[in-house]
């Protein structure tokens, strides 16, 4: 299994850009789970899908910030318009819903807004 | 979710075994103590979870206390791959389920 997938890995934009992330969980899973990374703050809950559906978006920052998942192998995280302070790395996290669940996540993509 | 508790940091000889703590006490009975840890620039990677039994896998070991208040992460024998940032999370198979880390432990694996 090629593991959860995202793209791209680099991304670099100016501010007030357009920034889409992507991510391709890992086959069969049904939970899909975006976090971001910063120094600042460490690992945090963007949100998270279970069965495609949207159940927890507390984490997302604002309105600028926004996720699809259109069918249950893709996903994307919009940030429009980006601001400096996007900067970070975002992870995409898959897993099998389920009791003692394990969250297997990509590789990240690591943003820098100028 | 319980809160936790985890050094800085730590130091480990290769070969070694690195003893991982964590402070878990105000944990609920029906809260498993999962440990994941992030090598430099991956995503976080899973690697043990347990209720109140010890545990083993193929990575690590998991020990955790009769009150279950703390928890040991046992990595048997070190390697200079091991160095990563190591965190423990507790937390219920119910209701909300993202994982909430902490700062974790920053272990450094020494030649």
């Amino acid at each position: 299994d090629a593991g959860v997938i995202q793209s791209p890995r680099h991304e670099v934009t100016e501010m007030g850009q357009e920034v889409t992330l992507r991510c391709k969980p890992i086959s069969g899973h049904n939970s899909l789970f975006w976090y971001r990374q910063t120094m600042m703050r460490g690992l945090e809950l963007l949100i998270y899908f279970n069965n495609n559906v949207p159940i927890d978006d507390s984490g997302m920052p604002e309105d600028r910030f926004s996720a699809k998942m259109p069918n249950a192998s893709f996903s994307t995280l919009k940030i429009q318009p980006s601001e400096p302070r996007d900067s970070a790395v975002y992870f995409c996290a898959s897993s099998f819903s389920g009791f003692q669940e394990t969250q297997y996540f990509g590789p990240g993509t690591r943003l820098l807004v100028l | 979710d319980a809160k936790t508790t985890q050094p800085t940091s730590m130091d480990c000889a290769e070969g070694r075994a690195a003893n991982l703590p964590c402070n878990h006490s105000t944990i609920s009975g029906n809260e498993y103590v999962y440990w994941y840890r992030q090598i430099h620039s991956q995503g976080p990677q899973y690697i043990i979870h347990g209720l109140k039994n010890n545990e083993t896998n193929e990575m690590a070991s998991l020990i955790i206390t009769e009150d279950r208040k703390s928890s040991t992460l046992i990595l048997p024998h070190a390697t200079l791959r091991d160095t990563a940032v190591y965190y423990c999370i507790v937390r219920v198979d119910t209701g909300r389920r993202a994982l909430t880390f902490g700062s974790g432990t920053r272990l450094q694996v020494q030649p």
